[in-house]
């Protein structure tokens, strides 16, 4: 298996500017979950799936964020308009059931930088 | 709230030495505790955990880690550091309070080990 598939890897854009960034878990995992990662906050859970439904939304930071699942195949997070504090490593991970006591399996994550 | 602490930003220590990355948790309940890895530029790998059972815990790589519930910590060893196990080391303890379910990381360690 290919492994947690994030696009992509890099992202530079112009602050106003829409930021889409993708993600193609492990095949077989029910579990999605987008974690951003900054050195002031940390790792922190965005929100997370389970079998393409979001189940816990409350660590978004604001509206201008939203995320979709429409397959089990396929993530997006979307970052409408970007700010120059946006700027981060947003990370997604799959498990394959069971959610926080099983392993998460994370890609190699998109390191976004807003101008 | 439950919480999980790294004391040490890093950790130095010589190659063939061995290894301690100390965390210590704050949770309600047994608590699910998890060691992941950051190699540069890469996604979180998933080295053990404890759920139950054995107080000690074997993972990759030769890591282990002792789960002491007196002390309320969950810290990570290894016996002969190797210089390639110079990475980013994070605690996580699964929360489970106020309606929600999700995983809280530390801070992170970087471990230097020198040849």
């Amino acid at each position: 298996d290919a492994g947690v598939i994030q696009s992509p890897r890099h992202e530079v854009t112009e602050m106003g500017q829409e930021v889409t960034l993708r993600c193609k878990p492990i095949s077989g995992h029910d579990y999605l979950f987008w974690y951003r990662q900054t050195m002031m906050r940390g790792l922190e859970l965005l929100i997370y799936f389970n079998n393409n439904v979001p189940i816990d939304d409350s660590g978004m930071p604001e509206d201008r964020f939203s995320a979709k699942m429409p397959n089990a195949s396929f993530s997006t997070l979307k970052i409408q308009p970007s700010e120059p504090r946006d700027s981060a490593v947003y990370f997604c991970a799959s498990s394959l059931t069971g959610a926080f006591q099983e392993t998460q399996y994370f890609g190699p994550g998109t390191r976004l930088l807003v101008l | 709230a439950q919480s999980v602490a790294q004391p040490e930003d890093q950790v130095n220590v010589a190659e063939g030495n061995p290894l301690t990355v100390k965390c210590t948790y704050s949770v309600s309940g047994n608590p699910y505790l998890f060691w992941y890895v950051q190699y540069p530029n890469r996604g979180l790998q998933f080295l053990l955990k404890y759920i139950t059972g054995d107080n000690l815990v074997k993972g990759s790589y030769g890591f282990e880690a002792e789960f002491n519930k007196s002390q309320t910590s969950f810290h990570l060893k290894k016996p002969s550091a190797l210089v390639s196990d110079s990475a980013l080391y994070f605690c996580a303890v699964r929360d489970r309070s106020y309606n929600t379910d999700k995983l809280i990381f530390g801070t992170g360690t970087r471990l230097q080990v020198f040849p």
